[in-house]
């Protein structure tokens, strides 16, 4: 198991462009979250998914950001029409949940993303 | 709604002194706390946790914490600090309405280990 993958480590797009970032998750977790961190802060949370299904959703997540978990195992989110606020390091987790336990918590390296 | 604390943004320490990270949360409802560690330019590591039992948790590379339910703080402490655990430290909180759902982080500790 080499835990959670984020790709790409780094991406700097240009104002208006839209970007894509993949999770893989822990092969035997049932449950991804993704999380933005801006400088200086510590992370936030935007959704998170249990299976394919998407359970919650932050308000920090405005219309221009989708997330998809589409056969329960990688995700992706996406951010369209990029602004320079959306710059920030997107941080994606996993875990394994069952009932009212949850295990295994484990956070990717991150995707860092800068808009200009 | 939960929220975390933590009022020192920056600590700087020599190497071998001991250190204390402060971490005090809000909570209406039972919690689950976790301290968080970030080297730079990487993800972020469990370092320990609180979920029930002993209120004094201990991680393996020496570091402790202590709940206090009073006080609603869990304060990160290490009596002798290295060079290498100059890094960003987030304390954050689970549970209540948000078990097994989500974590609300701290704005972190930055803190700075000098030779």
């Amino acid at each position: 198991d080499t835990g959670v993958s984020q790709d790409p480590r780094h991406k700097i797009t240009k104002r208006g462009q839209n970007v894509t970032f993949r999770c893989d998750p822990i092969s035997e977790h049932n449950r991804l979250y993704w999380y933005r961190q801006t400088l200086g802060q510590g992370p936030e949370f935007l959704t998170y998914f249990q299976n394919e299904a998407q359970l919650e959703k932050s308000r920090l997540l405005s219309d221009r950001f989708s997330a998809e978990r589409p056969k329960g195992s990688f995700s992706t989110l996406e951010i369209q029409r990029t602004e320079q606020g959306d710059s920030a390091m997107y941080l994606c987790a996993s875990s394994s949940y069952s009932g009212s336990s949850n295990y295994g918590y484990t956070f990717g390296s991150g995707t860092r993303l800068t808009v200009v | 709604a939960q929220s975390v604390t933590q009022l020192d943004s920056q600590v700087p320490v020599f190497e071998e002194a001991p250190v204390e990270l402060r971490c005090n949360y809000s909570s209406s409802v039972s919690v689950y706390l976790f301290w968080y560690v970030q080297y730079p330019n990487q993800g972020l590591q469990l370092l320990l946790k609180y979920l029930s039992g002993s209120t004094l948790v201990e991680s393996i590379n020496g570091f402790e914490a202590e709940f206090n339910k009073s006080q609603t703080s869990f304060h990160l402490r290490k009596p002798s600090v290295h060079i290498s655990d100059t890094a960003e430290y987030f304390c954050a909180v689970s549970g209540g309405d948000n078990y097994g759902q989500n974590f609300v982080f701290g704005p972190g500790t930055r803190l700075s280990v000098l030779p």
